[in-house]
């Protein structure tokens, strides 16, 4: 069992439907990353955080620390979300990132 | 800024060939990182260099080696190219080590043949 493991692997909604996407993780942890990878293959950081809820523009990050649970929320989805998005954690007892396989969504017009 | 830069964009190599992917960063991050994307798996870390003048092994090391140059720059470097080695390699790089958010180059897909 993957120690990240996100759902659905692959969405597709029509354009301004709310969007979520999940991610658990089995490990206890200091920080989790939402990251977008463009169609093109270009990775950007969306969000990190430890706990509560983040949000910038149409996108919201929330995490459950004790439910070891965090979603990703898009509003009002439009084609230019169309990307993966990638989950990844900072466990409390290491030094590394260990990164979901990434939800693909398409966002159709 | 242009951020995280990373080169050759696209390689191919044959079995047993070396090479140096370089990677420089302008925001005068303390930490940089190594990862390769394989399909089917998530970014897997290969070294990563938590300051200038430290580097570390991250999960998959085996048949690379890396440099950090100065502060700035961070190669890795493919002693022995094997087709194994076939993936998408990105750089990245932070303030502070996993602190921080990570910005990332844009990524180089190697075919080692």
């Amino acid at each position: 069992k993957n120690e990240v493991e996100q759902s659905p692997q692959n969405l597709t909604a029509q354009e301004g439907e709310f969007i979520t996407i999940n991610c658990s993780y089995s490990v206890g942890i200091s920080a989790l990353h939402w990251l977008q990878q463009h169609p093109g293959g270009g990775i950007v950081s969306l969000f990190m955080l430890s706990s509560g809820k983040k949000k910038h523009g149409r996108l919201i990050a929330t995490i459950n620390i004790q439910e070891k649970h965090s979603s990703l929320h898009i509003t009002a989805s439009h084609p230019r979300d169309s990307a993966v998005y990638i989950c990844a954690v900072r466990e409390t007892s290491g030094s590394r990132l260990t990164f979901g396989e990434g939800t693909q969504l398409t966002v159709n017009p | 800024n242009a951020g995280v830069t990373q080169t050759p964009k696209f390689q191919v190599l044959k079995t047993g060939q070396s090479m140096t992917l370089q990677c420089a960063q302008d925001m005068n991050h303390n930490s940089m990182y190594w990862y390769r994307q394989d399909p089917g798996m998530g970014l897997r870390l290969i070294y990563y260099s938590a300051s200038e003048g430290t580097t570390d092994k991250g999960e998959v090391p085996n048949g690379y080696n890396v440099s950090r140059l100065n502060k700035r720059e961070f190669s890795l470097r493919l002693e022995s190219a094997a087709p194994s080695q076939t993936s998408v390699y990105f750089c990245a790089s932070s303030v502070r080590e996993l602190r921080s958010p990570l910005h990332f180059g844009n990524g180089t897909r190697l075919t080692v043949t």
